[in-house]
């Protein structure tokens, strides 16, 4: 079975700053999906970014961008120029055509 | 960490029946249990809370008669879709949240692909 970790738990950033939260996925297949999704207290997953795993060049969205190493089953976001409403829950989560797998969750604080 | 299991993983089912997909926390309790909808992008939208032994509280737009759930135990939570349509056809996902030895954390089932023919 696929299996995703995030191995922080809680970060915090300065305003302005530029923070990576890590992800690292386990699975024998080679078409996924990854995705990181952003948790604010509402519990709403908003979809923050997506990568198809047979794309080798790394998604980006405005100020979101994803540093995918296949080989390495590794996929972690970088948030530039961080904002206060950054402030939320990240999950990074795994999809194929059978299930979706997501880790415990990265609990980000972006400080003024 | 936490185990959360979804029943079944893959349905079809024809055009007006119902289908009903569990959640179950495997190890822990679990206080309050939510129902996410993937759109497509694998966009999720948040249909409902369920806490143990009360009313779901259901997201505007989300049809409380349709998709009902019903969060029977600390480690169960079911949704059922009624009179289903082929629109209602997605993938759903469950999470559960409970004390896991310090603040509540939340963990996400596998997800069930429902296809209504």
């Amino acid at each position: 079975a696929q299996t995703v970790t995030q191995s922080q738990p809680e970060m915090s950033v300065q305003e302005a700053e530029t923070v990576t939260l890590s992800c690292t996925y386990d699975t024998s297949e080679s078409n996924y999906y990854l995705f990181w999704y952003k948790q604010p207290p509402s519990r709403q997953m908003i979809l923050v970014i997506r990568q198809e795993a047979y794309k080798q060049q790394n998604a980006t969205e405005n100020r979101f961008s994803v540093n995918f190493q296949k080989a390495a089953k590794s996929f972690s976001l970088k948030i530039s120029d961080s904002q206060l409403g950054d402030t939320a829950m990240y999950f990074c989560a795994f999809m194929n055509d059978n299930d979706m797998r997501f880790g415990a969750g990265t609990r980000l604080t972006v400080k003024p | 960490g936490a185990v959360v299991s979804q029943h079944p993983s893959r349905v079809i089912c024809k055009s007006g029946t119902s289908v009903k997909i569990e959640c179950r926390s495997l190890d822990f309790q679990a206080t309050t249990m939510f129902w996410y909808r993937q759109f497509p992008k694998q966009s999720l939208m948040l249909m409902a809370t369920s806490n143990e032994g009360s009313k779901a509280t259901y997201e505007q737009g989300v049809e409380k008669d349709k998709f009902l759930i019903n969060h029977a135990s600390l480690t169960l939570s079911t949704l059922t879709v009624t009179s289903a349509h082929p629109e209602d056809s997605s993938f759903y996902i469950c999470s559960a949240e409970g004390l896991a030895g310090g603040p509540f954390e939340q963990y996400f089932g596998p997800g069930t692909r429902l296809t209504v023919t």
